[in-house]
């Protein structure tokens, strides 16, 4: 059982534009809602997180969007930079974190110059 | 400065061979976990620990120990690795189970 949904699994934006990768998860139990970002050969680095109790958060040109009704979270990088380019992550967790992070399969983004 | 370290960082092995993958944290974090990439597949955790000698099942634990003496390190144990425990193996830690460091990552091919 697939408890949190990524989409797409790759994405090409051209330099300057609005990335948009998108997550539904399933567990209402859910309390913490992170993105990690993922260069080759490195580990997973945690880019930006959020809490169910506001429903957006902006640091720089990265910002989470949270819609607890409908159970989806996404991630808009604004204007996108081939440095952008990268695999992203997001995950689930919840009671404190006890049980880790539960992850999506990924989303494989360039940004085409 | 603050790390989560793995080794080794590459390793061939054959099916059947004993190994431990080690990971050490400097941050005294009392929470650890081990994941396995795999393309397609995203993280899964496939142990963790939230403090010294209390582990617990991850998602895909099968064919994997752990054990947690100290509270800086979090080896892994394949008692006799299979061809399909090949993956990028990952340790991770945080001060509680939410904003996890990882480490570099441990690259397993079992043939």
């Amino acid at each position: 059982q697939q408890q949190v949904k990524q989409s797409p699994q790759s994405l090409i934006v051209q330099k300057g534009g609005i990335s948009i990768i998108n997550c539904a998860y399933e567990n209402t139990a859910f309390d913490y809602f992170p993105w990690y970002q993922q260069f080759p050969g490195k580990g997973p680095a945690l880019l930006i997180a959020i809490r169910p109790d506001v429903s957006e958060k902006k640091e720089g040109r990265f910002t989470i969007s949270f819609n607890k009704s409908a159970k989806q979270f996404s991630l808009h990088i604004m204007d996108s930079q081939p440095g952008d380019s990268a695999t992203y992550f997001c995950a689930a967790s919840w009671g404190g974190g006890a049980d880790g992070l539960t992850f999506g399969k990924g989303t494989h983004l360039i940004i085409q110059p | 400065e603050a790390q989560v370290t793995q080794n080794p960082r590459y390793l061939i092995t054959v099916t059947g061979k004993k190994l431990t993958v080690t990971c050490s944290q400097n941050m005294n974090h009392e929470y650890m976990s081990w994941y396995r990439q795999d393309p397609g597949l995203g993280l899964r955790q496939i142990y963790y620990s939230m403090n010294v000698e209390v582990t617990d099942k991850g998602d895909v634990p099968e064919g994997y120990k752990v054990s947690r003496k100290e509270k800086r390190n979090f080896p892994l144990i394949l008692e006799s690795p299979s061809p399909n425990q090949t993956s990028l193996y990952f340790c991770a830690s945080s001060k509680q189970g939410y904003e996890q460091y990882f480490g570099p990552g441990t690259r397993l091919t079992v043939t």
